[in-house]
Formats: C-alpha cells, structure tokens, sequence
C-alpha cells in the first residue's frame, strides 16, 4: 500500500489567517488525491479531488476559494485554508488513490486545524 | 458532501466476543465496499473490502457481509480485543475513486 504524510499533524492560527496543509504521497506517484473534512464525533465528508496538474474538483457545498487545493507534482496536494473562522477548526485528511478503478485508498494521519 | 453528519453510534462489547457492525449504503451502483478503522486523531485504516460480485469476504478474525437487496454491509469481528476500540466505517467507491463515507459506528471493548 501508499505511504502517505501529512504536514502539520495540528495548527493552531488565529481568525482571519491562512493555513496551508500538505498532503505527500511518500512512495507512490498520485495523480490523484482527494481531501476530507472530519468534525469530532462524525463521518468524514468528502471536499474535493486533488488532480495533478489540472484543477481540483469539489463537491457540492465547499467553497472553492476559501480551500484552496493545489496538486504541483505526483508527491504533493496542499490545501490552503484562506482567512480561517472558528468553523473551520476540524481535522482535515488526504488520501491517495491507486487509480486503477478498484483498491482501497490509502490515508494520511490527519491535521487537526484550531481556528481561534 | 454526501456523507452522513450525525453523531456515532456506539457498539460496546466484552472483549472475547464477537462484534457485528452494520452500515446501510444509499447507492445501488455502488460496486465497490470498503471497512475502515479509525482510532482517535488518526486517519483510518483499510480492514478489509469486498466487490458487489459477491456477498462474503473473510479476512484474519474480520468477515464482511452484504446483502444488495437491501443495501446493507456488515462487518463481523471475531474475538474482539481492547486494541480493536476504535470508530469503525464502511464506505462506497462511486466514480473517479470518489469514497462516500458512512455514518461510523463507536466500538468499546470492555476487558
């Protein structure tokens, strides 16, 4: 299976700042990775699919402009969250994908954002 | 996003017993299922996955079940341990290798 790192593993910001998380995958080429967002005690909901080098998609609900996903090269996805609020404070998670169309998707250990 | 927002359920065994954990999936396409741990501040864990072409899957002390008709997973673990307390989710493959997360479900094992 992937390998995947995330960096921080936690942040604390204060409102109205940015905070970039990265997303490596540490021994897989990916040209896909996806991002979720995980409020305490819930699911994990899907943002967005990080495409290497074209623009992300996200699903119905995120806003494109304040995640901000970039997808440089086959080892790297960050996702900047812009002039955080305290609703955004949660634990975001990337994942890799195989591509093949079947497989598990491999996960990171997760980044725990603290807006104050 | 599509999955579920509400707060887990809980599943409390003695250890040594079996646990069952169920899911139910809202799409009839899906053709793909997969079971995911989750301890705290972790990301989750692959435990193990099955294709709708078929309705068990057994992995080490772990079976997964589905039943298409109704749209239904479960997850069996056999001889639960302290170490398997954990979130437990099951979710859907859709298109472009979308996973669509189910509802979680708490599991506690009391010594």
């Amino acid at each position: 299976g992937a390998v995947v790192s995330q960096h921080p593993s936690w942040v604390i910001c204060k409102s109205g700042t940015s905070v970039k998380i990265e997303c490596r995958s540490l021994d897989f080429q990916a040209t896909t990775m996806f991002w979720y967002r995980q409020f305490p005690k819930q699911s994990l909901m899907l943002m967005a699919t990080s495409n290497e080098g074209s623009k992300a998609t996200y699903e119905q609900g995120v806003e494109k402009d304040k995640f901000l996903i970039n997808h440089a090269s086959l080892t790297l996805s960050t996702l900047t969250v812009t002039s955080a609020h305290p609703e955004d404070s949660s634990f975001y998670i990337c994942s890799v994908d195989h591509g093949t169309g079947e497989g598990e998707q491999f996960f990171g250990p997760g980044t725990r954002l603290t807006v104050l | 996003g599509e999955s579920v927002g509400l707060h887990l359920p809980t599943l409390s065994v003695q250890e040594g017993d079996n646990s069952i954990i169920n899911c139910a999936y809202s799409n009839s396409a899906s053709d793909y299922f997969i079971w995911y741990k989750q301890e705290s501040g972790k990301g989750p864990q692959f435990i193990i996955d099955i294709r709708s072409n078929m309705d068990k899957r057994q992995g080490q002390r772990v079976t997964v079940l589905l039943n298409k008709t109704v749209k239904h997973l479960s997850l069996q673990i056999a001889a639960t341990q302290p170490g398997d307390s954990a979130v437990y989710f099951c979710a859907e493959k859709r298109s472009r290798g979308k996973l669509i997360f189910g509802q979680g479900t708490e599991l506690s094992v009391k010594p």
